[in-house]
């Protein structure tokens, strides 16, 4: 998506917590997607934030700032499963959600 | 198994020659969509469908079509296909737009000669 901003490549080791960044731009912003893809594979929902806040579920956990147009996704006791790409989407005008181009992940030992 | 199914999976075929990648839910949900993924410029939407007989472009729409004639259904046309339109596509379905999470499909993975 042409309004969203992430890293392109992270690399963080097995144990440990990466932070995961993205920024939006605010004008008709309703809400906030993370997905995770697997290599060759499908995304799949991994949370969406509307309001201000840490959300946890599990070893992952989502922020948001409406004000600041920023959102992070924070995976905890990285596992070597978790290497992938994580896809951070805004639901803006008219509720279309535009993708960003996404992080990949790689978890190493 | 609540799942969206694509196909085919892989797909090889040569310029101009009409192809349909069928899309399939069966989440009974209202709205689908139709992504395409390319290397540097993530997933881009090319058309979507609120619900029956109601379909829009997305970001992408030039050379595709779609139709939404059954709630479950919603196939990709791609009436002459161009070596441009080499990619991997994704199917996608929702309760709606925006607000709900999207449920993928496998991929179909196109090359086009």
């Amino acid at each position: 998506g042409q309004n969203i901003d992430q890293p392109t490549e992270m690399t963080a080791t097995e144990g440990a917590i990466v932070q995961i960044n993205c920024t939006y731009q605010t004008s008709g912003f309703n809400g906030l997607f993370w997905y995770q893809q697997h290599a060759g594979e499908a995304p799949t929902f991994l949370s969406y934030n509307v309001l201000d806040g840490l959300e946890e579920k599990g070893r992952f956990s989502s922020f948001l700032s409406r004000s600041k147009g920023y959102s992070y996704l924070l995976l905890k006791e990285l596992q070597m499963k978790d290497s992938a790409s994580y896809l951070c989407a805004d639901s803006g005008g008219y509720q279309k959600v535009t993708f960003g181009i996404g992080t990949k992940l790689q978890v190493i030992p | 198994e609540a799942q969206v199914t694509q196909n085919p999976r892989y797909l090889i075929t040569v310029t101009g020659k009409k192809l349909t990648v069928t899309c399939s839910q069966n989440m009974n949900h209202e709205y689908m969509s139709w992504y395409r993924q390319d290397p540097g410029l993530g997933l881009r939407q090319i058309y979507y469908s609120m619900n029956v007989e109601v379909t829009d472009k997305g970001d992408v729409p030039e050379g595709y079509k779609v139709s939404r004639k059954e709630k479950r259904n919603f196939p990709l046309i791609l009436e002459s296909p161009s070596p441009n339109q080499t990619s991997l596509y994704f199917c996608a379905s929702s309760s709606g737009q925006g607000y709900y999470e999207q449920y993928f499909g496998p991929g179909t993975r196109l090359t086009v000669t």
